[in-house]
């Protein structure tokens, strides 16, 4: 069976702090990644999408970047963090065995201060 | 403007009792129609997928419907169960090419199931 992971789940990182939200998918190969946010009372904005290693497309422009050194690897980073970077962050998956089904991962809380 | 919108916002109702809750979209052109059920901090869990030829489709206690020339889906509850206090998303997607497609998130209804 697929498993996604992300992790960290809750992160507290002041102004002008780097980040790094690291995301995996098990038990498939070749999936498409996605980053999204979401932010209180508002739906889910996608930030970056990736169809394959270092095939990345951003969504909108802002303060993040994403990468994909793996086949089942997302990264998404940022050098310098904003005070409206803070949200809640999912990384997903769909393709071989997902069944045109997106899958989600279970967020990391980013609270910048 | 591709858009989804949800109603209600919100939603209280007993346990026990079914719930209704509606999807409006323009996205264009449909591909299918995704209905998600999200714990709050948690990463949403698909509940239906259905195309453009499908109009209903169930899991357990779930049942979604589609009308593709309204452009309107339903999430129908059955003898609700605490567990089900969530928000409950709808997402579209539209074609943007050869295999390629693109999601649009409406907002969700926040429903509250009190014993």
């Amino acid at each position: 069976s697929q498993t996604i992971h992300q992790w960290p789940a809750t992160l507290v990182q002041p102004v002008g702090s780097p980040l790094s939200l690291e995301c995996t998918v098990e038990g498939t190969s070749n999936p498409n990644l996605y980053w999204y946010r979401q932010a209180a009372g508002r739906g889910l904005q996608l930030l970056f999408y990736s169809i394959g290693i270092d095939q990345i497309s951003s969504e909108v422009p802002q303060n993040l970047s994403a990468s994909r050194p793996q086949d089942r690897q997302f990264i998404l980073s940022s050098k310098k963090l904003l005070l409206s970077d803070s949200g809640f962050y999912l990384c997903a998956w769909s393709g071989p065995y997902s069944g045109n089904t997106i899958y989600f991962g279970e967020g990391s809380w980013l609270t910048v201060v | 403007k591709n858009q989804v919108e949800q109603s209600p916002q919100s939603l209280i109702i007993l346990e026990g009792k079914n719930c209704t809750l509606q999807c409006n979209y323009t996205v264009s052109p449909f591909s299918n129609l995704r209905w998600y059920k999200q714990d709050t901090g948690r990463g949403p869990v698909s509940l239906t997928i259905m195309t453009f030829s499908e109009n209903t489709k169930s899991n357990g206690r779930y049942t979604a419907t589609l009308d593709a020339d309204t452009k309107q889906s339903s999430l129908h509850i059955t003898a609700s169960q605490l567990s089900d206090s969530a928000s409950y998303i709808c997402v579209v997607s539209f074609a943007v090419g050869f295999g390629n497609e693109k999601l649009t998130f409406g907002t969700g209804t926040r429903l509250t199931i009190i014993p």
